[in-house]
């Protein structure tokens, strides 16, 4: 069945660091990919999204592009701040065959001063 | 924007009570979800609902049920609250397959 793999955390950082979290997917059909945000307490927020291939989804200074060929979504963001702390889920919609999201295992992020 | 309301944000109950989470959206939006979210085991999918009245199981339904009267309203049941049904439950909701989902900021649930 379809499944997402994500890198494991903790991943700590200095602010100002480049960030990437990786992301893999396997689907059967043409998934829409997705990035949420956790922040301590709170439920999950959606941070980008991409439909279709070569796309590439960006909000708040992260972006990710929906690479096919690798099947892959990874999340970059430039410089990183301390409030970017959070989980990170990558997440596939199969348009095809399904109402569900699967997620992957999240990856934690602490940026520090 | 999306407005998912989840009734409460931490509940102590106890074992064998019948516990009640309810959720409410405000974007008239078809499809909701019930999850729990566990540490090392992240979000796993306990029912789902595409219209009124109607759900489906997810991928861990035993010992939770669900009441969609309403389009706004997504009800889970616990009908014999069990300790291993501690958890962080999170709330969903979206407007078409294939849409991204809305969360709620989710109930820290407790039975002892």
């Amino acid at each position: 069945g379809d499944s997402v793999t994500q890198m494991e955390g903790p991943v700590t950082l200095s602010e100002e660091a480049f960030l990437t979290i990786n992301c893999t997917y396997t689907a059967t059909g043409y998934p829409s990919l997705f990035w949420y945000v956790q922040y301590p307490g709170e439920g999950l927020q959606l941070l980008l999204k991409a439909t279709k291939a070569d796309d590439k989804g960006s909000n708040k200074g992260f972006e990710a592009t929906y690479r096919k060929e690798t099947t892959s979504f990874h999340l970059e963001k430039g410089s990183v701040q301390v409030s970017d702390s959070a989980v990170y889920f990558c997440a596939l919609s199969d348009r095809d065959s399904s109402y569900k999201l699967i997620f992957g295992s999240g990856t934690r992020l602490l940026v520090r001063p | 924007d999306v407005k998912v309301t989840q009734s409460s944000r931490y509940l102590v109950k106890r074992t064998g009570e019948k516990v009640f989470l309810e959720c409410v959206q405000d974007m008239d939006h078809e499809n909701m979800f019930w999850y729990r979210q566990d540490p090392g085991l992240g979000l796993r999918l306990i029912y789902f609902s595409y219209d009124v009245k109607m759900k489906e199981k997810g991928d861990i339904p035993e010992g939770y049920s669900v009441s969609r009267e309403k389009k706004e309203r997504f009800s889970l049941i616990l009908e014999s609250a069990s300790t291993n049904q501690t958890s962080m439950y999170l709330c969903a909701s979206s407007s078409a397959r294939n849409q991204p989902q809305h969360f709620g900021d989710g109930t820290r649930l407790s039975i002892l």
